[in-house]
C-alpha cells in the first residue's frame, strides 16, 4: 500500500530564504505526483503536477523535482515571502491512474517578516 | 470560468438533522471525490465516483452517503447529524485527460451542536 511521508512537519524561516520541502513515497510505480497548498480553513490549491516521466516542473518561484526510482520529490521555494505561509501537501497517484490520490500529512510553513 | 463550487460554505446545525452538502464542477470531469479534514489534521477520503451512477467508499469509514446522477453534481448527505460529524468537508474533481490533475473546491465547514 502506497504511503507518503512529508518532512519536516513544520518549518519556520525568515523572509527571503530559499527552502526545500521533502516528500517521500514507498511505491515507485506512480502515474504522477502533485503538490498542493492549503491556507487555514480553505480548500487545496494545485501548485505543480509532475508526470512520472518528468524530472521537474517550475512555476514562478516554485520548482518541484521528482526522483521516482528513489521515491522522492522536493518542492523548492525561492526567496520566500510571508504570503507563502501555508501548509504544503504532496500527493501521488499510482500507476493505473484511476486510483485516488494518496496524500502526505503536509508541511506547515511559516515565513517570518 | 471552469471551477468547483461547494455550498454552503459554513453550516451550523443541531443534532439529528438531515443535511446535504452540495458540490458542483463545471470542468466536465468524470472523477469526483469527498474528503473530510479536521482542523490542522490530515485529509481523509470518504467517498469517490468514477462517473454517473458510480460511487465508492473511501479509506475513512463515514456515516454519510453520496449520489452521482449528473456528471457535474456530487452531493454528500448525512441522514442524522451528530457532533462527531463536525469537520471540514472538501470536494475535488479531476479530468480524464492525460495529466489527471486534481482540483479542490473551497470546502464546507460543518458544526453540529
Amino acid at each position: 500500500k502506497q504511503e507518503v511521508t512529508q518532512i519536516p512537519a513544520a518549518l519556520s524561516v525568515p523572509e527571503g530564504e530559499n527552502l526545500v520541502l521533502n516528500c517521500s513515497f514507498t511505491d515507485s510505480a506512480i502515474y504522477n505526483l502533485q503538490w498542493f497548498r492549503q491556507d487555514p480553513g480553505k480548500g487545496l490549491t494545485s501548485l505543480l503536477l509532475i508526470q512520472s516521466s518528468q524530472r521537474e516542473q517550475t512555476s514562478g518561484r516554485l520548482n518541484a523535482s521528482l526522483d521516482k526510482s528513489s521515491g522522492r520529490s522536493t518542492l523548492y521555494i525561492a526567496a520566500s515571502q510571508p504570503g507563502d505561509s501555508a501548509t504544503y501537501l504532496c500527493a501521488v497517484r499510482t500507476l493505473s491512474g484511476n486510483t485516488p490520490l494518496v496524500f502526505g500529512k503536509g508541511t506547515r510553513l511559516s515565513v517570518i517578516a | 470560468e471552469a471551477d468547483i463550487y461547494q455550498t454552503p460554505r459554513y453550516l451550523v446545525i443541531g443534532t439529528g438533522k438531515k443535511i446535504t452538502l452540495e458540490c458542483s464542477q463545471t470542468m466536465g470531469h468524470d472523477k469526483m471525490y469527498w474528503y473530510q479534514q479536521d482542523p490542522g489534521m490530515e485529509l481523509h477520503l470518504i467517498h469517490y465516483s468514477y462517473g454517473v451512477n458510480s460511487t465508492e467508499k473511501g479509506d475513512l469509514s463515514s456515516e454519510s452517503t453520496v449520489s452521482r446522477i449528473r456528471t457535474e453534481h456530487f452531493p454528500l448527505t448525512l441522514e442524522s447529524a451528530r457532533p462527531s460529524h463536525t469537520s471540514q468537508y472538501l470536494c475535488a474533481s479531476r479530468g480524464g485527460q492525460s495529466t489527471y490533475e486534481q482540483f479542490f473546491g473551497p470546502g464546507t465547514r460543518l458544526t453540529v451542536l
